[in-house]
C-alpha cells in the first residue's frame, strides 16, 4: 500500500544543534502532519501543512520549530536549536485531500535523541 | 476543544477470546469522525477502522468492530477471536468535521497483550 518514508530512523544530536527530520509523503497527497511521541505514550499533534503553509499548530510547536516542503521534495521538520525535551519519536503523516473522514498514513518515525 | 480519553492503560487476554477497549471523546462539533489505529512493537502505526458520527450503524472491518454510543460520547473497539499478533498499542483518535480544523487528536493508547 501507500507508504510514508522517514529519514533517518534515528538521529542523535547535541543540545543546541540544529536537526532536520525528513519525510517523503505518499505521492499525490496534499496534507502533511507531524506528531511527537514520547516513550511510546500519546501521539501529540504538532503541526499540519497544506499548499506550502502551516494550517494549524499546537503549543508543542515551539518557535524553534519550522516546517517546509520546498518544490514538492521532502516535507521537513527543523528544530533549531534543539533542547533536551525535544527527545522523542517524531511521526510524519499524510492524507490525500485533508477531508475530515480521511485516514492518515504514517511513517515509521524518526527517533530523535538530544544529548 | 477536542479531547480523546482512553482510561485503560493495559489489557491482557487469552488468544481466541474477545476484547473491548474503551474510548470517550469530547467535541463541540455536530459532525466528527472517530478512528482507531494500532501501533506495533516495531513502531509502525496502522489504521484499523473508522466511525462517522452521523452513522448509527457500528462500523465493522474483519475482526474489528466498534461500539458507538453517541449519547455517551463513547467509541469502543471490539476485537473478536484475538490472535497473538494483535498484541500492540491501540490508539483512539478523532477529527472534527468543521472546516476550521484538520488535525487529528489521539488518546493515550491501550496496550493489548494477547497470551497463548
Amino acid at each position: 500500500g501507500p507508504k510514508v518514508l522517514q529519514i533517518p530512523s534515528h538521529q542523535i544530536i547535541d543540545m543546541g544543534q540544529m536537526v532536520t527530520l525528513n519525510c517523503d509523503p505518499v505521492s499525490n497527497h496534499l496534507y502533511f502532519y507531524w506528531y511527537k511521541q514520547i516513550l511510546g505514550q500519546q501521539m501529540e499533534f504538532l503541526v499540519n501543512f497544506y499548499n506550502g503553509k502551516v494550517m494549524e499548530k499546537s503549543k508543542l510547536f515551539k518557535d524553534q520549530f519550522s516546517v517546509e516542503r520546498p518544490d514538492g521534495s521532502y516535507f521537513t521538520l527543523k528544530i533549531q536549536p534543539t533542547a533536551l525535551e525535544d527527545s522523542a519519536v517524531y511521526f510524519c503523516a499524510s492524507s490525500a485531500q485533508g477531508a475530515s473522514n480521511e485516514r492518515l498514513f504514517f511513517g515509521h518515525g524518526t527517533k530523535l535523541s538530544v544529548l | 476543544a477536542q479531547k480523546v480519553t482512553q482510561t485503560q492503560t493495559s489489557i491482557s487476554v487469552v488468544e481466541k477470546t474477545t476484547v473491548t477497549m474503551d474510548c470517550v471523546y469530547e467535541t463541540r462539533d455536530s459532525s466528527y469522525f472517530l478512528f482507531w489505529y494500532k501501533q506495533t512493537a516495531s513502531g509502525e502505526i496502522v489504521f484499523l477502522i473508522r466511525q462517522d458520527s452521523y452513522k448509527k450503524e457500528n462500523a465493522t472491518v474483519g475482526h474489528y468492530s466498534l461500539n458507538f454510543q453517541k449519547p455517551k460520547s463513547s467509541i469502543g473497539l471490539i476485537i473478536t477471536a484475538t490472535q497473538i499478533e494483535d498484541s500492540a498499542v491501540y490508539f483512539c483518535a478523532m477529527r472534527e468535521g468543521s472546516a476550521n480544523t484538520n488535525k487529528v487528536v489521539f488518546g493515550t493508547g491501550t496496550r493489548l497483550q494477547v497470551l497463548p
